[in-house]
């Protein structure tokens, strides 16, 4: 596609549920990379992919969080058991190689645990 | 590992006047800078990068910023501002891979912009 596509653009779950944050890169870039962002905070490092290997997760901050992207495109951000300091926007980025590197921005999606 | 600082949380400016935001990075080798733009409730939107080469750079909207290795600073200038450029600026940096690209960005805290009539 044109953009970084992220779905649901909003999400409430109940503290203790499990969700999936989905990620859809531009078609035919390598690296795939999730954020968090808390109110008023720049986002924050969570995992990187190439391709289908998960080459950096030293972000994630519990092992609640699980990232995966079985087929090297669509990648999913799963918070097992969510609680209340897991409210934030999970953003994600797709980048090309070579000359012209750069990271595209997805909308994000705002997780709100009540 | 990298870190950037944003020493300025809010910075009012007025409609018209010229406008520098500051960010200083700490990185032990040429790094890969960006600036960002955010919206309330939007996403990330780039503005400006810096690999190699010329140390002014130039991005979209008539914003512009420059490497100074020496300062280990990429400062973000406009030399007007319009209402429209009210929002949250994130300075960000990246490791370089000597085979071209990067790993994840580190960003900086973010400078609120608010604009005055």
């Amino acid at each position: 596609g044109a953009g970084v596509s992220q779905s649901p653009r909003y999400k409430v779950a109940k503290r203790g549920q499990d969700v999936a944050l989905r990620c859809d890169p531009i078609s035919g870039h390598v690296s795939l990379f999730w954020y968090q962002q808390a109110l008023g905070q720049g986002p924050e490092f969570l995992t990187y992919f190439q391709n289908e290997a998960q080459l950096d997760k030293s972000g994630l901050p519990s092992d609640r969080f699980f990232a995966e992207r079985p087929e090297g495109s669509v990648s999913t951000l799963k918070i097992q058991r969510t609680q209340k300091e897991d409210s934030a926007v999970y953003l994600c980025a797709s980048s090309s190689s070579g000359r012209n590197y750069g990271y595209t921005f997805g909308s994000g999606t705002r997780l709100t645990v009540v | 590992a990298q870190s950037v600082t944003q020493p300025d949380i809010h910075i009012t400016v007025s409609e018209g006047a010229s406008l520098e935001l500051r960010c200083n990075y700490s990185y032990g080798a040429t790094p890969y800078l960006f600036w960002y733009v955010q919206s309330p409730g939007q996403g990330l939107q780039l503005l400006l990068k810096y690999f190699s080469g010329d140390t002014l750079v130039q991005g979209i909207k008539g914003f512009e910023a420059e490497f100074k290795r020496s300062q280990s600073s990429f400062n973000l200038r406009k030399p007007s501002v319009h209402w429209s450029d009210a929002a949250e600026y994130f300075c960000a940096v990246a490791r370089m891979y000597s085979g071209g690209g990067a790993d994840g960005l580190t960003f900086g805290k973010g400078t609120h912009l608010i604009i005055q009539p």
